[in-house]
């Protein structure tokens, strides 16, 4: 069984504050890891992928990915309203013989506040 | 056409009736995934196809079929509705060498 845990929240920042999205994962040989951002009674969008261990930072967005805890996260710096919204995280397996099939979280809600 | 499109964008539809909710994209994309999405429960995977003239089945298949003609075309029938098939339903697609997928918008499907 594949599992990628997420805090279901819902969580709750003022305008201006750092965001912080948590993730896990249970399966040790995923290698890509995926953030959608999906608003309400919208389709879920793509907003950062990251494939090796540290950082990696686009705009406000910074995922960051500990392969050894399996744990992977995502930072939203200067939170916005328009930030508000359920974060899904996804992982691909490395193995298995599902090309391209994905794990999703059942996703964090946040919303910021102005 | 850009991405992905979906049709319908929504539907009622009487119990024990048949249904195909369409799905095409224009990227070329390899593989094609159905998912639902229900209140608590997340992104649910029905079936996948990897290719052109291949299908699988994902974690909740029962009750759903697919095909694969052609590259570009996804379609998930149900045979027979049931009411616990009303959801959302996504289809995405992945050219598979990264695992990135991109969604549609998504059909909203109620069974009554």
């Amino acid at each position: 069984q594949k599992e990628v845990e997420q805090n279901s929240g819902p969580l709750s920042v003022p305008e201006g504050a750092i965001a912080s999205l948590n993730c896990t994962y249970s399966d040790r040989g995923s290698q890509s890891f995926f953030w959608y951002r999906q608003y309400s009674g919208k389709s879920p969008e793509l907003i950062m992928s990251i494939y090796s261990n540290g950082d990696k930072e686009d705009g406000r967005f910074t995922a960051q990915l500990n392969k050894a805890s399996q744990y992977v996260s995502l930072l939203i710096r200067d939170s916005q309203p328009s930030d508000s919204a359920t974060y899904l995280c996804a992982v691909k397996p490395d193995r298995g013989s599902t090309l391209g099939r994905l794990y999703f979280g059942r996703g964090t809600q946040l919303t910021v506040w102005p | 056409i850009a991405g992905i499109t979906q049709a319908p964008t929504s539907q009622i539809l009487a119990a024990g009736r048949r249904m195909t909710l369409r799905c095409t994209q224009d990227m070329r994309h390899n593989a094609m995934y159905w998912y639902r999405q229900d209140l608590g429960l997340g992104l649910r995977l029905i079936h996948y196809s990897n290719t052109a003239g291949t299908t699988g089945k994902g974690e909740v298949p029962d009750g759903y079929s697919v095909s694969r003609a052609n590259t570009d075309d996804f379609p998930l029938t149900l045979a027979s509705a049931v009411p616990s098939q009303t959801s959302v339903y996504f289809c995405a697609s992945s050219d598979g060498s990264l695992g990135e997928q991109f969604f549609g918008p998504g059909t909203r499907l109620t069974v009554l």
